[in-house]
């Protein structure tokens, strides 16, 4: 059974950092690309960041670009997220999704999501 | 705003066919990219429905079925039920620019 399970969400104050990982489990970790996915209270789904399988090739979100960065550890089969220099507009949930294909393909599982406040 | 647009809401009774529509443009669907669905159940998290080629996950009913036209897409459920109440996305791939992935706004779809 596939599973991604997220972790590191929290309230941080803006400005402030945090890192995001997601474990994942039941499939060939290292084949797959990894994106994250957030979504605000109440709003619809935005992507954020990819990451292919090797972790040599990255692509990120304007609206991240410069304080965002994705990457992952295939020996430990881990997803992860460093959040710098958060604003208030980077509250959601973020959600952890593999890509089994490429570009086109769809992103086949989800995990449950880790929620980051970003508050005074 | 969403590169995708998707009406806000739908509705209708259980056992009716809905259909719910998601408009794109020339630098994504109109380019070919497949355009995929996922489903929302009141407070869990997002999972795929449907992907663009009319493939379901398992354990998802052929009542649920996608079709591509120009720069539209629409996901189709006929015999409506009680548990399809949920809010649903559409996704497919931009080429402006540098590229990216690009999602509806979501449609919630009320059961009566």
């Amino acid at each position: 059974e596939v599973q991604l399970v997220e972790s590191g969400g929290g309230l941080v104050q803006p400005g402030g950092s945090l890192r995001l990982s997601c474990a994942a489990s039941g499939f060939t970790f290292s084949s797959y690309w990894m994106h994250w996915v957030r979504q605000a209270p109440g709003k619809g789904l935005v992507w954020v960041s990819r990451i292919n399988g090797d972790g040599g090739s990255t692509h990120d979100a304007d609206s991240v670009k410069g304080r965002f960065t994705i990457s992952r550890d295939n020996a430990k089969n881990t997803l992860y997220l460093q959040m710098n220099s958060l604003k208030a507009e980077d509250t959601a949930v973020y959600y952890c999704v593999s890509q089994g294909g490429g570009y086109y393909d769809e992103f086949d599982y989800w995990g449950q999501g880790t929620l980051v406040t970003v508050s005074s | 705003q969403s590169v995708l647009t998707q009406p806000p809401s739908v509705s209708g009774a259980p056992g009716q066919r809905v259909t719910i529509s998601c408009t794109g443009s020339n630098s994504n669907i109109g380019t070919g990219h497949d355009v995929h669905w996922y489903q929302q159940l009141p407070g869990a998290a997002p999972k795929l429905l449907i992907n663009g080629n009319n493939n379901r996950p398992s354990g998802v009913p052929d009542r649920f079925s996608v079709s591509k036209s120009g720069t539209s897409a629409s996901l189709a459920i006929t015999g409506l039920q009680a548990d399809d109440e949920a809010d649903y996305y559409c996704q497919s791939y931009d080429t402006s620019l540098s590229g990216y992935w690009v999602f509806g706004g979501g449609t919630k779809l009320t059961v009566l």
